[in-house]
């Protein structure tokens, strides 16, 4: 089955430290998308990529990096420099900007 | 940038209770989305809708892109439908999907 995977679910990150949350798609999607989501928040904007090797950043970039060398692969790292990174993370994909969004069971990460 | 507004913020029903969830946006889009979050986090899109009417079992949902709003219609909810129902839109010339703060529905049995 197509979709989208993101890996771990819960992770756990002491302060000072860079984690990587990983995100893969079988869908053959141009477009992948970062979001975070605080409590009984909506979604903001992280990061997206349009194709390969080219990446925007959107509305909440500071203190997060990506990359994209593959059109599957579109991983997120929580740098030490985001003050307050607890909070759930989801990935996203899209065939088109004018198409609808599928999205990934996302990854909860707590700051200890 | 632009405006999403859903409406109710919190909606309990009994099973079997229809609803309509209101979401109101600033400005013309080109794409509108529905999604349905489960208690697991999980976003399901539930529907694609810019404009004009969709129906998938007992959802359905309208889009009048004119007077910028939609509507999503549950009838006969059942216990599963609960969870947080969001909208989200983008505009032309934008990457980014806008999400408004979403209605949080309890079904109870």
């Amino acid at each position: 089955d197509g979709g989208i995977t993101q890996s771990p679910k819960y992770l756990f990150r002491k302060e000072g430290q860079n984690v990587t949350l990983s995100c893969e798609q079988n869908l053959n999607h141009d477009a992948m998308y970062w979001y975070r989501q605080d409590p009984g928040q909506g979604l903001r904007l992280i990061y997206y990529s349009q194709i390969v090797n080219d990446f925007q950043k959107g509305d909440i970039a500071e203190g997060y990096s990506v990359s994209r060398e593959k059109k599957e692969s579109f991983p997120l790292t929580v740098t030490s420099a985001q003050k307050n990174p607890t909070a759930f993370y989801l990935c996203a994909s899209s065939i088109h900007r004018l198409n609808g969004y599928t999205f990934g069971s996302g990854t909860r990460l707590t700051v200890v | 940038g632009i405006q999403v507004e859903q409406s109710p913020p919190d909606l309990i029903l009994q099973e079997g209770a229809n609803s309509t969830l209101r979401c109101n946006f600033s400005d013309s889009v080109n794409n509108l989305q529905w999604f349905h979050q489960n208690p697991w986090g999980q976003l399901i899109n539930l529907f694609y809708i810019p404009s004009g009417t969709k129906q998938n079992g007992r959802l359905s949902a309208t889009t009048v892109a004119t007077e910028r709003y939609s509507l999503l219609y549950i009838s006969s909810s059942q216990t599963t439908d609960s969870g947080v129902y969001f909208c989200a839109v983008r505009q032309g010339g934008s990457e980014k999907l806008v999400f408004g703060k979403g209605t949080k529905l309890t079904v109870n049995p």
